[in-house]
């Protein structure tokens, strides 16, 4: 019954790997965002979706390529991955843009 | 640079006081958020006040909203070990419908004493 889940849960790779993250939300919401959250618990935005079209782009390497295939599903694809992307990701959903966010657990990425 | 500031960084308090936090922010805003988060998990959504509302309650939480100073305050009332979390404000201060996102502060790491 996890309203936001996302997969895996940790991730330790090496420099230079590609990576994906998966998130899935069952709450029916339209919206749903990346953030970055720091070592210093800063957390900052990355994307947001609403109903599969992207709308918020938050200056973020192109490196970093979210994939929404359907309105339930928000994924983040990380190619070339360097030391600096270690943090952990959080995955998030609402029902309006701007309203209250539901949050998924994190994956927690190091990268070495 | 960040919209929201937290005040205190820290704050540790027995176990049934009250504790307060504040937050500060930078431009005018749609609305204000707060969440917490326990240590190695997800954000967790509390409470949302609107621009033109000046106070909200839910249960043992009590949020002011002070617009002409861009400022807020969350207040937990007989506070439980269970309260012990990192607390977070984050506006919505965008112009453009459509467009809506959040800005975090940094943060006040709350830790009650039994």
């Amino acid at each position: 019954d996890t309203a936001v889940s996302q997969t895996p849960k940790y991730l330790v790779t090496q420099m230079g790997n590609d990576k994906s993250i998966k998130c899935e939300q069952n709450l029916g919401h339209d919206t749903m965002y990346w953030y970055k959250q720091d070592s210093k618990k800063f957390l900052k935005i990355m994307f947001s979706y609403n109903n599969k079209e992207l709308i918020i782009n938050e200056t973020v390497p192109n490196r970093f390529s979210p994939k929404s295939p359907d309105k339930a599903h928000l994924n983040l694809h990380i190619n070339s991955l360097e030391l600096g992307d270690s943090a952990v990701y959080f995955c998030a959903s609402s029902h309006i843009a701007g309203g209250a966010q539901y949050f998924g657990p994190g994956t927690r990425l190091l990268v070495l | 640079s960040q919209q929201g500031e937290e005040d205190p960084q820290a704050l540790s308090i027995q176990e049934g006081e009250n504790a307060t936090m504040n937050c500060s922010y930078k431009t005018s805003i749609n609305n204000l958020q707060w969440y917490r988060q326990n240590s190695g998990r997800g954000l967790v959504h509390l409470i949302l006040i609107r621009s033109n509302e000046r106070e909200k309650h839910s249960g043992r939480l009590r949020v002011t909203l002070d617009t002409s100073k861009k400022s807020s305050s969350l207040l937990i009332t007989a506070s439980r070990a269970a309260d012990t979390a990192s607390y977070f404000c984050a506006t919505d201060a965008s112009k453009k419908f459509g467009n809506e996102k959040l800005t975090f502060g940094t943060g006040t790491r709350l830790t009650i004493i039994p």
